[in-house]
């Protein structure tokens, strides 16, 4: 069975901080896709990052990275130097080839960042 | 710039009401789907949508039905509301590749939030 763990369940940070958010899957697939959302206070989910399981290369973007390590099957987070606007619900989900296509989302982690 | 719209952000029903909520997107989307978000449990699948008229159980489907009678909307019904039902319920769309199905990325709605007293 499919599952996404994401263990923090709410972090609060000072503004400038680094903070990580961690992601645990599980599949039996060896064809997937992570990614990761952001939910803002406004609650519509936003895309932020798509993975294949075949491309292990870290990415940035901007003051955002990601870190995908098969071996221990997650794909965390990091925000450099947080400000206040990355205060949100950030979910990690898995997808699977399928004809319709199905997510499996975290039950994601709550970032505070305070000024 | 809207892409997928629904139609309440917010509604109060009482037990036993007929609820509809929609969901429209303007992108062409083939694939559709119906959320439901409750603290602690993230996103759960209730129904999806890959085509005109075609719908196919998600996680918990049970209490609800849908309808997809055009191509841009996709409703969800819950036939005799709960209060268990008390919810975010979250519309999305996207793309069918036939390649690559695992790869498209979901648009999201602003979200229904459901009480039902």
């Amino acid at each position: 069975a499919q599952k996404v763990t994401q263990a923090q369940t709410e972090i609060s940070v000072v503004e400038k901080e680094d903070v990580t958010l961690d992601c645990v899957y599980e599949t039996r697939d060896t064809t997937y896709y992570l990614f990761w959302y952001k939910q803002p206070p406004s609650g519509e989910l936003v895309f932020l990052i798509r993975r294949n399981s075949f491309d292990e290369q870290n990415e940035i973007s901007g003051r955002y990275s990601w870190n995908f390590q098969k071996s221990t099957s997650s794909f965390n987070f990091t925000i450099t130097a947080s400000q206040v606007v990355d205060s949100a619900v950030y979910f990690c989900a898995l997808s699977e080839p399928y004809y319709g296509q199905n997510f499996v989302f975290g039950p994601g982690t709550r970032l505070s960042v305070l000024p | 710039d809207v892409k997928v719209t629904q139609s309440s952000r917010y509604l109060v029903k009482r037990t036993g009401e007929k609820v509809f909520l929609e969901c429209v997107q303007d992108m062409d989307h083939e694939n559709m789907f119906w959320y439901r978000q409750d603290p602690g449990l993230g996103l759960r699948l209730i129904y999806f949508s890959y085509d005109v008229k075609m719908k196919e159980k998600g996680d918990i489907p049970e209490g609800y039905s849908v309808s997809r009678e055009k191509k841009e909307r996709f409703s969800l019904i819950l036939e005799s509301a709960s209060t268990n039902q008390t919810s975010m319920y979250l519309c999305a769309s996207s793309k069918r590749d036939m390649l690559d199905s695992g790869a498209n990325v979901l648009t999201f709605g602003a979200g229904s939030r459901l009480t039902v007293l």
